[in-house]
């Protein structure tokens, strides 16, 4: 695909389960992150992925909150235990060239959480 | 620490018209980038238009444009002939290490 692709598009799950939410970055896009939109937070950063460095996750909530990328293309958010304020939209971009100038992050539609 | 003010919460224009979203920042790095992107209520948030710190000339994109004030700390994108797919979310944001920070938003709404 041209794009960033997530899934699922929509997720509703109990409070006290677990989520797992899925990206997949732009081909041949290196840097990935992880973004959450919430309508008191507005969009905060959760965490970032460069090629094979350890990720920066100075953005996750809690630790509750989990990612891993795997072969240096898919990511995977996880959510322990979620709890209803973990509700938001969770989005995923990715970019080509990270710490140089003119850096675009391209964004995925996102996945809708809802903790019930 | 970077932060980006977006001021206008709504902003209604009539098509065909030019409309200016506002967007202040702040920072002490002397090099940045300024970002503008769109969010219709797909939910998809779509790159429009980077401004550099220092880029001597403001950017353009098609319809949009960036109004770039370096010593007012100011961002402003100016879309023109507005069409009625502009209705959106509009977000400025600047990068901050490995990281984007955005604004609160503007939404816009088009009149036919």
């Amino acid at each position: 695909g041209a794009g960033v692709s997530q899934s699922p598009s929509n997720k509703v799950t109990e409070k006290g389960k677990d989520v797992e939410l899925r990206c997949d970055p732009i081909s041949g896009h290196t840097a990935l992150y992880w973004y959450r939109q919430s309508l008191g937070q507005g969009l905060e950063f959760l965490i970032y992925f460069q090629g094979n460095s350890a990720p920066d996750k100075s953005g996750l909530p809690s630790d509750r909150f989990s990612a891993e990328r795997t072969g240096g293309s898919v990511s995977t958010l996880t959510i322990q235990r979620t709890q209803q304020e973990d509700s938001a939209v969770y989005l995923c971009a990715s970019s080509i060239s990270p710490g140089t100038k003119r850096n675009i992050q391209y964004f995925g539609a996102g996945t809708r959480l809802s903790v019930l | 620490a970077q932060k980006i003010t977006q001021t206008q919460p709504g902003m209604f224009v009539q098509e065909k018209e030019a409309v200016t979203l506002d967007c202040t920042y702040d920072t002490s790095d002397p090099s940045y980038g300024l970002f503008w992107y769109k969010q219709p209520s797909s939910g998809e948030m779509i790159f429009l238009i980077y401004q550099g710190s220092y880029d001597q000339q403001n950017a353009t994109e098609g319809r949009y444009s960036l109004n770039f004030q370096k010593a007012r700390k100011s961002a402003n994108l100016v879309i023109s002939a507005s069409q009625l797919g502009d209705s959106a979310m509009y977000f400025c944001a600047m990068e901050y290490g490995n990281k984007l920070v955005f604004g609160a938003g503007t939404i816009l709404r088009v009149k036919s």
